[in-house]
C-alpha cells in the first residue's frame, strides 16, 4: 500500500542528545513536509522540502535540521540546540511540490519525542 | 497574513447526537482553498475535504457534512447522528493562493476541536 511512514512511534531522548526521525513514502510525492503538534496547539511547520537536495525553514525551524537526499526520504534532525523538543512531529508529503494551492498534504502516523 | 480560528476547544456530545464544528478564517486573497483533517487518538491526521474560494456549494459526504460561507468567512462541519469513532480533534486549514516568496504555498492550520462523542 501506499503510503507515509514515520518511525519511530515513541521516541525518548537524553538532554543534550541529538536525535533522528524517520519519515518515508512511497506515493512518489515531489514536496515533503515536517510539523510540530504541542498540546492544544495546531501544527507549525518546521522545514519543508520540495525537491530532492533542497530545502527550505518553516516557523520554527531553529534547533532542527533535515536533509533530502532522496525523493522518498526526509529525516528530520532534532539537535541539542532545541530548548523544547518535547513534543509530536508529523511528516506530510504533496504530489505536486507545493507549488500549487491546490495540493493536498498526507500525513504520516507521527513521532512522539520525550526529552527525560 | 492568512489565520485560521477555531474556537471551540473541547465539546462532548452523547451518541447519535448532531454536532457542528465551526471554522473561521482570514484572508486578503480572493482565491484559496480551505480543508478539515481528523486526528483520531492515534495522532495521525486525515485528510476529509478540499473546498476551492469559488465555490460556496454545501458538500455532503455520509454523515459529513460542510457549510462553505464567504460572507461570514466559515467553513463550518457538522457530524449528524454521532458515533463514537468520531471522537478526535478536527483540524481546519487554510492555504492561499498568493505564492508566499518563501518556495511553497504555506498550509495554516487552526489550533483544532477535541469532540469526545460520550456513549
Amino acid at each position: 500500500d501506499g503510503g507515509i511512514t514515520q518511525s519511530p512511534k515513541y521516541l525518548f531522548r537524553k538532554e543534550g542528545q541529538n536525535v533522528t526521525l524517520s519519515c518515508e513514502q512511497n506515493l512518489n510525492h515531489d514536496a515533503m513536509y515536517w510539523y510540530r503538534q504541542d498540546p492544544g496547539q495546531g501544527l507549525r511547520l518546521i522545514y519543508y522540502s520540495q525537491i530532492v537536495n533542497d530545502f527550505q525553514k518553516g516557523d520554527i525551524a531553529e534547533g532542527y535540521s533535515v536533509s533530502r537526499e532522496k525523493k522518498e526520504s526526509f529525516p528530520l534532525t532534532v539537535t541539542s540546540a532545541q530548548k523544547n523538543p518535547t513534543a509530536f512531529y508529523l511528516c506530510a508529503s504533496t504530489p505536486q511540490g507545493g507549488r500549487e494551492y491546490t495540493d493536498t498534504q498526507y500525513f504520516g502516523p507521527g513521532t512522539r519525542l520525550t526529552v527525560l | 497574513a492568512q489565520k485560521v480560528t477555531q474556537a471551540q476547544t473541547e465539546i462532548s456530545v452523547v451518541e447519535k447526537e448532531d454536532v457542528t464544528l465551526d471554522c473561521v478564517y482570514e484572508t486578503r486573497d480572493t482565491t484559496y482553498y480551505l480543508f478539515w483533517y481528523k486526528q483520531p487518538p492515534s495522532g495521525e491526521l486525515v485528510f476529509l475535504i478540499r473546498r476551492n474560494s469559488f465555490d460556496e456549494q454545501n458538500e455532503i459526504s455520509g454523515r459529513y457534512s460542510w457549510n462553505f460561507q464567504k460572507s461570514t468567512s466559515s467553513f463550518n462541519f457538522t457530524i449528524t447522528a454521532s458515533q463514537v469513532v468520531d471522537s478526535a480533534v478536527y483540524f481546519c486549514a487554510l492555504s492561499e493562493a498568493t505564492y508566499s516568496g518563501a518556495g511553497s504555498y504555506q498550509l495554516t492550520f487552526g489550533k483544532g476541536t477535541k469532540l469526545s462523542v460520550i456513549p
